[in-house]
């Protein structure tokens, strides 16, 4: 299995609503990532998770709250979430330390409404 | 923050090779670099990275500078299914990976 799972795929939520996007891996990587990408943008960096740990909050505002029940498993919590927080929400995996190489979901495309 | 400059768009011939440039002027001495190319509705794809020296893989090829404030990743023999966007990307000592604002790549038949 070579492959990071997101979902859903799709996502519409109001502003009030708290929903969850889930992303998972079977490679046995302890590096997890959440990257935000609007359109025709290139990814922005969110989160970086190390070992379960989260290792790297690049400032992101408190309505997004990621967590990391387990090796495989990958979450993000979503609250009082704004319309310009409608993006493309991409997660990734590495087999950190091991090696260089990103392994990238489809992605959540979000729409707060 | 390391970052990458880019050209917004590219063009090429079919069966022809692509040269595709990227600037870090501002890279550390740890910076890896890293390419990756994303087609529509689909996330970005490893392409290729390096470090100080040349590399090649099946995909494509990686030059870079000796000074490291530069590099070119080639693609040996264009095709349609190349036509995507391709990011430059340095990965820095944090484990963070940081995306240019990159190339859109258009493969004429």
């Amino acid at each position: 299995d070579t492959e990071v799972t997101q979902t859903p795929k799709h996502l519409v939520m109001g502003m009030t609503n708290k929903k969850s996007l889930k992303c998972e891996q079977h490679m046995g990587h302890r590096a997890m990532y959440w990257y935000k990408q609007k359109a025709k943008k290139p990814p922005e960096l969110m989160f970086v998770y190390s070992y379960e740990k989260l290792s790297i909050n690049e400032s992101v505002p408190s309505r997004f709250s990621p967590e990391c029940p387990n090796s495989s498993l990958l979450n993000l919590h979503l609250h009082a979430l704004q319309p310009e927080d409608s993006a493309l929400y991409l997660c990734a995996s590495r087999p950190y330390p091991l090696s260089e190489k990103l392994f990238f979901g489809s992605g959540t495309q979000l729409s707060v409404l | 923050d390391a970052k990458t400059t880019q050209p917004n768009s590219m063009e090429s011939n079919e069966e022809e090779p692509v040269h595709l440039p990227c600037n870090h002027s501002t890279i550390s001495g740890t910076d890896y670099i890293h390419w990756y190319r994303q087609l529509p509705s689909q996330g970005p794809e490893y392409v290729i990275h390096g470090l100080t020296s040349n590399v090649n893989n099946r995909m494509a090829s990686l030059a870079i500078a000796e000074d490291r404030k530069s590099s070119t990743l080639i693609l040996h023999r264009a095709t349609l299914r190349d036509a995507a966007v391709y990011y430059c990307i340095l990965r820095d000592n944090f484990n963070k990976f940081y995306f240019g604002s990159g190339t859109k790549l258009n493969v004429k038949p």
